[in-house]
């Protein structure tokens, strides 16, 4: 079945850099787009950033612009997100999902998550 | 930017009616989509483009979406289905996914 497990998340300190991985298993990861979204400790969801099937296009939210960077191996099967110069409010549990185009993008299945904790 | 906004919480008897609003400048002209998420749990679909079901959803959950509002709206409902509620669309202005703030679902 579809699967989507994260992995990399950790307690790091402020400044600092994390890459988190995607997983998938039960298909095939080139076809489909990929999003990251975060849920910060008793907050909603926030989405992160996207990225087109083949890496052609990626977009990020304003939040994270300029740090973050979204990418995939599609020979691996496996999406990831580069974290550079984190700070407090990146705290959050990140999820991966997978993404669906119709007029745009919306995460279709999501993975259990994975959390980040950005101590000062 | 484009903003949704949902009320924080929504409270029903089992076996009543639930109806959880998505609020949008002319949402009615996006597709809307709307995701559960259960305590301690991930997000699941359960209503995709506004209407439509993903598959292992039960037919209680339904979507419309006109002007500048959006519903979903979860009949006979269960103690199960106690969860967030979180609306989404695409903004094709920004090329972002935008999340309304979510709702929280209660059953008395």
């Amino acid at each position: 079945q579809v699967q989507l497990v994260e992995s990399g998340g950790g307690v790091v300190q402020r400044g600092t850099s994390l890459r988190l991985s995607c997983a998938a298993s039960g298909f095939t990861l080139s076809p489909y787009g990929m999003l990251w979204v975060r849920q910060a400790p008793g907050k909603g969801l926030e989405w992160v950033a996207v990225i087109w099937y083949d890496g052609s296009d990626e977009y990020y939210a304003d939040s994270v612009k300029g740090r973050f960077t979204i990418s995939r191996d599609n020979s691996k099967n496996t999406l990831y997100l580069q974290m550079n110069s984190l700070r407090a409010e990146d705290t959050a549990v990140y999820y991966c999902a997978r993404g669906v185009y119709n007029n745009g993008w919306y995460p279709e299945h999501w993975g259990q998550g994975t959390l980040v904790t950005v101590s000062s | 930017s484009y903003v949704l906004t949902q009320s924080p919480s929504v409270s029903v008897a089992p076996g009543q009616t639930a109806t959880i609003s998505c609020g949008g400048n002319n949402i009615g002209s996006k597709s809307v989509h709307w995701s559960q998420q259960k305590p301690g749990q991930a997000p699941v679909l359960v209503v995709y483009d506004d209407s439509d079901r993903p598959s292992g959803i039960p037919e209680r959950f339904s979507g419309s979406n006109s002007g500048n509002t959006a519903t979903l709206t979860i009949s006979r409902v269960e103690a199960g289905d106690e969860a967030d509620y979180y609306c989404h669309v695409w903004d094709s202005r920004s090329n972002h996914v935008v999340f309304g703030g979510g709702t929280k679902l209660t059953v008395l």
